[in-house]
């Protein structure tokens, strides 16, 4: 089971803001390594929405936002819309040597 | 056009083994870290195992350490995941993925692996 955990689900009207926390420990979020965030769509590949904590690829709306302190980091989504409806996964590095990920967070849009 | 294209999915017995493949193109494969990362029907991605550039250093998740391998073919460009030993709790989409946490990742669309007599 993952080390890093975060809230099986959240959800929001359109044009609300919804966040999604993602805790770790001083092995792998506490201990400095990067935080980057995954949108999932049913029966889709993970799409890369932050890295490095808080940066957006190009494409990504600016309606999604990351931030990181201490053992935890957290996504938020501002305006809300229909089309955000997906799983959520943190992902980042822990010192035993391996890459994990958060447990999942499904959006939903009410 | 960068496409990562998984195969070699399929049924497998108990202990059994399996060899996944996955085909790089559109961009140059031998300078990209890879890895595989795993997904079982209705539940979260989990890291599985990662190899570098050129094949020289590798790492696993506990959960497969000892069962499965990875390896690549950068003249072939193409990445290999040879798993042995199956269990039942190996069922799941088995990801290929560029370089998952770099600005610049890219994931195939995965292959099914199911475990069951």
């Amino acid at each position: 089971q993952s080390v890093v955990t975060q809230p099986p689900s959240v959800s929001g009207a359109p044009g609300q803001r919804v966040t999604i926390s993602c805790t770790g420990s001083s092995s792998n979020i506490g201990a400095g390594y990067d935080i980057h965030w995954y949108q999932q769509l049913p029966g889709t590949a993970p799409k890369l929405l932050i890295y490095g904590n808080s940066n957006r690829p190009s494409g990504v709306p600016d309606r999604f936002s990351g931030s990181k302190s201490g053992t935890s980091a957290s996504l938020a989504i501002t305006g809300l819309q229909a089309e955000d409806e997906a799983d959520y996964y943190c992902q980042s590095y822990d010192s035993s040597l391996s890459y994990v990920f958060g447990t999942g967070t499904k959006v939903t849009v009410l | 056009e960068v496409q990562l294209v998984e195969s070699g999915g399929g049924l497998v017995q108990p202990g059994g083994s399996l060899r996944l493949s996955c085909a790089a193109s559109g961009f140059t494969f031998s300078s990209y870290w890879m890895h595989w990362v795993r997904q079982a029907p209705g539940k979260g991605l989990v890291w599985v195992s990662r190899i570098n550039s050129d094949g020289s250093s590798t790492s696993y998740a506990d959960s497969v350490k000892g069962r499965f391998i990875i390896s690549r073919d950068n003249a072939k460009n193409t990445l290999y995941l040879q798993m042995n030993s199956l269990r039942a709790e190996d069922t799941a989409v088995y990801y290929c993925a560029r370089d998952i946490s770099g600005i610049d990742p890219y994931w195939g669309q995965g292959t099914v692996v199911t475990v069951s007599s």
